[in-house]
Formats: structure tokens, sequence, C-alpha cells
């Protein structure tokens, strides 16, 4: 079965060091989300893309957060510099492409902890 | 915009008791509704949805839920609970017409007691 692929699982930093989560989409998904989720809430959506193209980032804090997906396929997130509050679960998810709201399938997480 | 909110934070229920988890959402049409399922430092995992028609919903692992527009709620239920069940399961509405975009609620962690 198909599955959403996400690198490194955990990873820990100190403050003011740059980080990056990778993801891979399932084959044919054009549409790729990426997530925050602190602990004990639920994801909040950092970023969507359509294909290469960006449709919704106005969560992601882009003074220190940036996204891309240069060839439509799979995904980097990068923090630069990272700070304490960025402890937290960072999910991704692809679905198909479409104006009608289609499941989405979410990776295994990446696991950031700040020090 | 659209909101969900999940009132209870922690439920704890026996073994082989029934379930109900409460999900209320805020969305000026009839919404998608979800509800997802994470085990420990896992992704998250579909059990069910609601786009239209039948109001009473079957998922996997035995999970249902019913959607109630008068109520603006959508509980989820099991009429068994199993050991495997403990996660945490979080609801989420999707606007239509809005590229796929989900708000997530803030999540009911179930405990099972054996």
């Amino acid at each position: 079965e198909a599955e959403v692929a996400q690198s490194p699982r955990y990873k820990i930093t100190e403050k003011s060091q740059a980080v990056a989560f990778w993801c891979d989409p399932i084959s044919g998904h054009a549409t790729l989300y990426w997530y925050r989720q602190i602990l004990g809430q639920g994801p909040e959506l950092l970023v969507q893309f359509q294909d290469e193209s960006v449709v919704d980032d106005s969560q992601l804090p882009k003074d220190r957060f940036s996204a891309e997906r240069l060839k439509g396929v799979d995904s980097t997130l990068k923090i630069q510099p990272a700070e304490l509050g960025d402890s937290a679960m960072y999910l991704c998810a692809s679905s198909y492409a479409g104006t009608s709201v289609n499941e989405q399938f979410f990776g295994p997480g990446t696991r950031l902890t700040v020090l | 915009a659209q909101s969900v909110t999940q009132p209870d934070i922690h439920i704890t229920v026996s073994e082989g008791a029934s379930l109900e988890l409460r999900c209320n959402y805020s969305y000026g049409a009839t919404p998608y509704l979800f509800w997802y399922v994470q085990s420990p430092g896992q992704g998250l995992q579909l059990l069910l949805k609601y786009f239209s028609g039948d109001t009473l919903v079957q998922g996997i692992k035995g999970f249902e839920a019913e959607f109630k527009r008068s109520q603006s709620s959508f509980n989820l239920r099991k009429p068994s609970v199993h050991w495997s069940d403990a996660a945490e399961y979080f609801c989420a509405v999707g606007e239509r017409n809005a590229g796929n975009m989900l708000t997530f609620g803030g999540g009911t962690r179930l405990m099972v007691k054996p």
C-alpha cells in the first residue's frame, strides 16, 4: 500500500540552528500539505502545494520557515533559525487534486525538539 | 472561518464498553467531516468521512459517526472498545470549494482500562 514518506523521524537541534524536513507524497497526488502539531493539540496547516505552486501559506511564519516543492513531487520544509517554540511534530500529507475535498493521507511525521 | 471543538480532552473507558467521542463544528454550510486516529508518535489515519447522503457513516475498525445538522455535531461511536483503540482521536472539517483545506479539533485522548 502506498504511503507518505517523511524523514528524519526525529530531530534534536539547538536554537538558532537550521533544520530541514523531507516529504515524499503518494505517487499521483498533486496536492501536498505541511502541518505543525504541538503536543496535546490538533494539526495546524502551515503550507499547501498544488503541484509545485503554493496554494496557501498564510499560517507559515515566513521570517524563519520556508517550503519548496520544486518538481511538484517531493517537498522540503526548512526552519532557520530554529526557536524553542518550534518544538512540535511536523506532519506531511498528500491528496488527489481538485476543488472538492478529498481524503488526505498522512506520513508518520518528524518530531522536532529544539534545545 | 470554520472551527471544530472536541469538548473532552481525555476519556477513559473499560474494555468492552461502548464509546462516544463528541465533535461540534462551526461552519456556514454543510461541511465535509472527518475522524482521524493517531497512535503515539505516528501520523494520522482516516477512520471515516461524511460528504453527503446517509447521515450515519460506517468506518474502519468498527467505528461509526452520525452527522446531526441541527446540533452541528459529528460524534464518533463504537459499541465495544478494544485495548488497541487507545489513541488520540481528531475530528476535522473541510470547507467546500476551498482547495481541500482541513481544520482540526484539539483531539480527545482515549484510554482503555482492562
